[in-house]
């Protein structure tokens, strides 16, 4: 079946402009994760959505970010005034439940290169 | 001291060569992980363990929950075994928490 999708692949932005990227979940899988991976760093874990529960943003690294799931589905993770410090490889990532405790499918990620 | 440390963070191997990772981790989890990372970037899941021992073809991750620490083991390891492979651990919260990652080169 298809697996989690992620859109665009590649980015470039100048700074100072907003971008949205987009995460297309497994179907019927409940959590979806936003993860960031900085050029030569490790996963970072960005904000987390679980069914119908209040999201976990305790990753997000400022104000500028932010991220919605409609309908328990697809996820945009909005990054606005972008730095250049946002340049990263965007991941996301559904699994069948939360809390870590589940197996998670990833998506190919989306390349942020803000100029 | 980083919640997840993996051991090495280098490990060239030749091969056919049986090989190991480490892994420890100093929290409380729900579940740890190993994630495998290939050049292109795409991450696949490769185990997801709380007790014992898994075993996928020819790799074999183990846990030992009292002394919080895990390895994953490659038997006759490939050069398309080559790659980056990330252990993480869930906890209580919502969050997954990384190591940073072993890069194993396999050499024909």
């Amino acid at each position: 079946g298809a697996g989690v999708s992620q859109s665009p692949s590649n980015k470039v932005t100048e700074k100072g402009k907003d971008v949205e990227l987009r995460c297309d979940p497994i179907s019927g899988h409940t959590a979806l994760y936003w993860y960031r991976q900085s050029l030569g760093q490790g996963l970072e874990f960005l904000i987390y959505f679980q069914g119908n529960s209040a999201p976990d943003k305790s990753g997000l690294p400022s104000d500028r970010f932010s991220a919605e799931r409609t309908g328990g589905s697809v996820s945009t993770l909005t990054i606005q005034r972008t730095q250049q410090e946002d340049s990263a490889v965007y991941l996301c990532a559904s699994s069948l439940g939360g809390q870590g405790a589940y197996e998670q499918d990833f998506g190919p990620g989306t390349r942020l290169t803000v100029t | 001291k980083n919640e997840v440390e993996q051991s090495p963070q280098n490990l060239t191997a030749q091969e056919g060569e049986f090989i190991t990772i480490n892994c420890s981790y100093s929290v409380g989890i729900s579940a740890l992980h190993w994630l495998q990372q290939h050049p292109g970037g795409g991450i696949v899941s490769l185990f997801m363990l709380s007790s014992g021992k898994k075993k996928h073809g020819r790799l074999i991750a183990t846990i030992n929950i009292q002394e919080k620490h895990s390895s994953l083991h490659i038997t006759a390891s490939h050069p398309r075994d080559s790659a980056v492979y990330i252990c993480a651990v869930g906890t209580s919260g919502s969050r997954l928490t990384f190591g940073e990652g072993t890069q194993l080169t396999v050499n024909p």
